[in-house]
């Protein structure tokens, strides 16, 4: 059974810094990996999605790597602002297109000025 | 990636009742999904919605308390029957087309009193 974990649970960090959150996942047979944002009482808004054959994405400030066969992937956020404050959820899809999203439990950032 | 529509957006319910969640995507999709998410918690998948068939539901969620429907590629309906307090979540209706990204709709925020 997969199991998806994010370190920190919670983060906090002036405007402007850069920094790293960490998803890691027990199975490395995925297809895909999802980084997604959720504001309080929100649905998730999906960042990027790194397919299993990719090592990278970027959007904007936002870089995701993934390293299948050690089970990680990282999502950096360039020169922070306040607005980035959020819930960063790490979502893998397991092989199969019918196959289903696992979570992990999220880091709570808040950017502070 | 597609857009999704839930009504309503949030409710309030006495113990007891049921309520219908409506889930509208702006496009047809293959896939979709209804999750729930719980005070703090990250989401967990409640069933896939098949088209015109009994949906597949997940461990420890069963129909007759979460009947859904599916009547065309592009909308479905969870019902939460017989509430209680437990009920009380974030309930997310979710798309995917193929091996393409998942995108989520803003949730329905369910209170049961």
């Amino acid at each position: 059974k997969q199991e998806v974990t994010q370190i920190p649970a919670a983060l906090s960090v002036p405007e402007g810094e850069n920094l790293v959150l960490n998803c890691s996942f027990t199975d490395s047979a995925i297809y895909n990996l999802q980084w997604f944002r959720q504001d309080p009482g929100k649905g998730l808004t999906s960042l990027l999605l790194i397919q299993s054959s990719q090592r990278e994405q970027t959007s904007g400030r936002l870089n995701a790597s993934l390293d299948k066969s050690s089970g990680r992937s990282t999502l950096y956020i360039a020169a922070s602002q306040p607005g980035d404050s959020a819930t960063y959820l790490c979502a893998v899809r397991g092989t199969g297109t019918a196959s289903k999203l696992t979570f992990g439990t999220g880091t709570r950032l808040q950017v502070t000025l | 990636s597609a857009v999704i529509s839930q009504k309503p957006s949030r409710d309030i319910c006495q113990r007891g009742t049921s309520l219908t969640i409506q889930c509208q995507v702006d496009s047809q999709v293959t896939m979709m999904f209804w999750y729930r998410q719980q005070p703090g918690q990250s989401l967990t998948l409640i069933a896939t919605a098949n088209q015109g068939s009994e949906a597949t539901y997940e461990s420890g969620f069963v129909i007759d308390k979460f009947p859904i429907s599916r009547p065309n590629l592009t909308f479905s309906t969870l019902t939460v029957s017989n509430m209680s307090p437990e009920d009380s979540s974030i309930y997310l209706c979710s798309g995917r087309q193929g091996g393409n990204e998942q995108f989520f709709g803003p949730g329905t925020r369910l209170t049961v009193l």
